[in-house]
């Protein structure tokens, strides 16, 4: 399977700043998903990753909060912009092939605090 | 419709016990569900996947047990261990375009007792 390598794995951030969080796999995937974990919650989607066009954003989240690049099949950042404290969380990528039903898997993810 | 409902949100088993989590859907256009197994400080994990064209698929301790007309699955995992503690989630997806993402349940937090 895919080895997904996230940065950074955690950071602390202050209220109003934006931060960047890579994500490298290392073997061409279709598709790269970018989701939320709250604390001791589930995985929501943010948006999919699409190479070469703006990404698709699932309800509720938007591209001005969470800008999204994917420049090729192996590579995707996420932003979290204009910070706040309800934005601690941990943020996850994922990838996974076009094949029908197959597996997709996540990085370690990014576990961010904002204050 | 896009829910995908688990239960129960914890779970306390003794070793060498079953441990069963259970999902259910209403969409009927799911037909992948798979479950995912998180340790702290990692991402999930992908366990073990099933289609709705079989009711149930085992590989080793864990089996998905799949009811179709209820629009439920579930895990089980035979004698259970402590190293199996951690947090399970079911996922279901559908065929909406290859490769979509999955939508998952709210997580089941396993404690098993040695």
């Amino acid at each position: 399977s895919a080895v997904i390598s996230q940065k950074p794995s955690r950071d602390i951030c202050q209220r109003g700043t934006s931060l960047t969080i890579q994500c490298q796999v290392d073997s061409q995937v279709t598709m790269m998903f970018w989701y939320r974990q709250q604390p001791g919650q589930s995985l929501t989607l943010i948006a999919t990753a699409n190479q070469g066009s703006e990404a698709t954003y699932e309800s509720g989240f938007v591209i001005d909060k969470f800008p999204i690049s994917r420049p090729n099949l192996t590579f995707s950042t996420l932003t979290v912009s204009n910070m706040s404290p309800e934005d601690s969380s941990i943020y996850l990528c994922s990838v996974r092939d076009r094949e029908y039903n197959s597996p997709l898997h996540f990085g370690n993810g990014t576990r961010l605090t904002v204050t | 419709q896009q829910q995908v409902k688990q239960s129960p949100q914890s779970l306390i088993v003794q070793k060498g016990g079953i441990s069963i989590i259970n999902c259910a859907y209403e969409n009927t256009a799911f037909d992948y569900f798979p479950w995912y197994q998180q340790f702290p400080g990692k991402g999930p994990a992908l366990l073990i996947a099933i289609r709705p064209d079989v009711s149930e698929k085992k590989e080793g301790r864990f089996t998905i047990s799949f009811n179709k007309s209820a629009k439920q699955f579930s895990l089980h995992i035979m004698d259970s261990q402590p190293g199996d503690s951690a947090t399970y989630f079911c996922a279901a997806s559908f065929r909406g375009g290859a490769g979509t993402a999955l939508i998952f349940g709210k997580g089941t937090t396993l404690s098993v007792s040695s």
